[in-house]
């Protein structure tokens, strides 16, 4: 049973455009993170987030942790074809343990 | 963050071997996890590596088809047993713990024919 569910599966956009990538679940999560992944490589961590209700920034990435802890959010503001990846969420399991999610594969043409 | 060392980055075993992966990190780490992943897909938890004791497996892993060793704080090994073609995958090593965030390996692609 997948604990985490991501939409969209697969997105397509034109560079310069917006996007919102969701990350949901039934269960309460202590911390959540979100990751990218290239081909050939590992996930690499892009945040994670702890508090109920918490936004955080990275450049053009803005992350939110819903306020029960069992969603987030990914928006990308202005998207570039260097933000091209597949995006993952992961739910806090225990002391640095995570469930990670369907993921999102994302593809930014120029 | 931590920086690993994962070998090797491919193989290609014929079905009824055995591969052990190996993982290196360069500097002390508290926790150690090995992943299974489908190309373009999810993540999916095997095992948690212990310092100097027995692996914890998820449901549906066991130590007799994925043994993992962890002798120090910076290495670990996974072995795939007695392959079959539905054990082609990406394996995938991370490390955790205090100052040093949550790094990943750059994985293992292993196809079985």
């Amino acid at each position: 049973t997948q604990l985490l569910e991501q939409s969209p599966q697969f997105l397509s956009i034109q560079e310069g455009e917006n996007l919102t990538v969701y990350c949901n679940s039934s269960s309460v999560f202590s911390s959540l993170q979100w990751y990218r992944q290239e081909p050939g490589e590992g996930p690499v961590l892009l945040v994670t987030v702890v508090t109920g209700g918490e936004v955080k920034k990275l450049k053009r990435l803005t992350f939110q942790f819903g306020d029960a802890r069992k969603d987030s959010s990914l928006h990308i503001t202005a998207a570039q074809p260097g933000d091209t990846g597949l995006y993952l969420c992961a739910g806090a399991r225990g002391t640095y343990k995570y469930i990670f999610g369907t993921g999102t594969r994302l593809k930014v043409l120029a | 963050s931590a920086v690993i060392s994962q070998k090797p980055s491919r193989d290609i075993c014929q079905r009824g071997t055995s591969l052990t992966i190996q993982c290196q990190v360069d500097s002390q780490v508290t926790m150690m996890f090995w992943y299974r992943q489908q190309p373009g897909q999810s993540l999916t938890l095997i095992a948690t590596a212990n310092q100097g004791s027995e692996a914890t497996y998820e449901s549906g892993f066991v130590i007799d088809k994925f043994p993992i060793s962890r002798p120090n704080l910076t290495f670990s090994t996974l072995t795939v047993s007695n392959m079959s073609p539905e054990d082609s995958s990406i394996y995938l090593c991370s490390a955790a713990g205090g100052d040093y965030g949550y790094t990943f390996g750059s994985g293992t692609r292993l196809t079985v024919v």
